[in-house]
């Protein structure tokens, strides 16, 4: 079955400090993958995406991620954070348009990002 | 451009009341799709439209619909309301159908009681 695992919930770093957001991935080709970041009742906003080629995709906010084939793993880091940046993120992955799935994107758990000053 | 809309942003109905939820995607937008997000079970897709015609649909009881307008505008009808659909409802758009990034709106806060 298709399905997104982010390992952590719960997160805290201090402000400054470097993060990385682990998502893991079971699916049967390689998806299109997604970031998004979810502030308290808000939507959810995209920050990166990747469908092939260069497997280190640059974002919005000074967000990159890294599409790691071996591992079915796509993590997003930042290399400095900002208390700005608390917040809920998400993993999600899409089938691509030859697997007939429609616009369906599935989503990991969710990871909450605290930041300490 | 505009971001997606979604109307009403909050609403408290009965159990057994029905409701309809709206939202109009961004300019150009051809793809609507809905999720349910509740903190036990998560982000859930619901269903999908694409020009007029659903592609696909989550794995949620027939008391959940959907219907697109030929102005890509959406809406979702939730029927005979039970507690356990107490959610926010977001609805995403994207220019293209297949998996593609998709732009959410803020979210439509179902209170059910």
């Amino acid at each position: 079955a298709q399905s997104v695992t982010q390992p952590d919930i719960h997160i805290t770093v201090s402000e400054g400090a470097s993060l990385e957001l682990r998502c893991n991935y079971s699916y049967g080709a390689t998806p299109y993958l997604f970031w998004y970041v979810q502030s308290p009742g808000q939507g959810l906003q995209l920050l990166l995406k990747y469908f092939s080629g260069d497997t280190l995709v640059q974002g919005i906010k000074g967000f990159e991620a890294e599409f790691k084939r071996s591992q079915s793993s796509f993590n997003l880091r930042k290399p400095s954070v900002h208390w700005s940046d608390a917040a809920e993120y998400f993993c999600a992955v899409g089938a691509g348009p030859k697997y007939n799935q429609g616009g369906k994107l599935i989503f990991g758990q969710g990871t909450e990002l605290s930041v300490k000053p | 451009k505009a971001g997606v809309t979604q109307t009403p942003r909050y609403l408290i109905k009965t159990r057994g009341q029905q409701v309809t939820l709206s939202c109009s995607p961004i300019s150009g937008h051809r793809s609507v799709s809905w999720y349910q997000q509740t903190p036990g079970q998560g982000l859930q897709f619901l269903f999908e439209y694409f020009s007029e015609t659903q592609r696909n649909k989550g794995n949620f009881p027939g008391r959940f619909s959907g219907r697109q307008f030929s102005n890509s505008r959406s809406e979702m009808n939730v029927s005979t309301l039970e507690l356990g659909d107490s959610a926010l409802y977001l609805c995403a758009s994207s220019p293209r159908t297949g998996g593609y990034e998709q732009y959410f709106g803020p979210g439509t806060r179902l209170t059910v009681t």
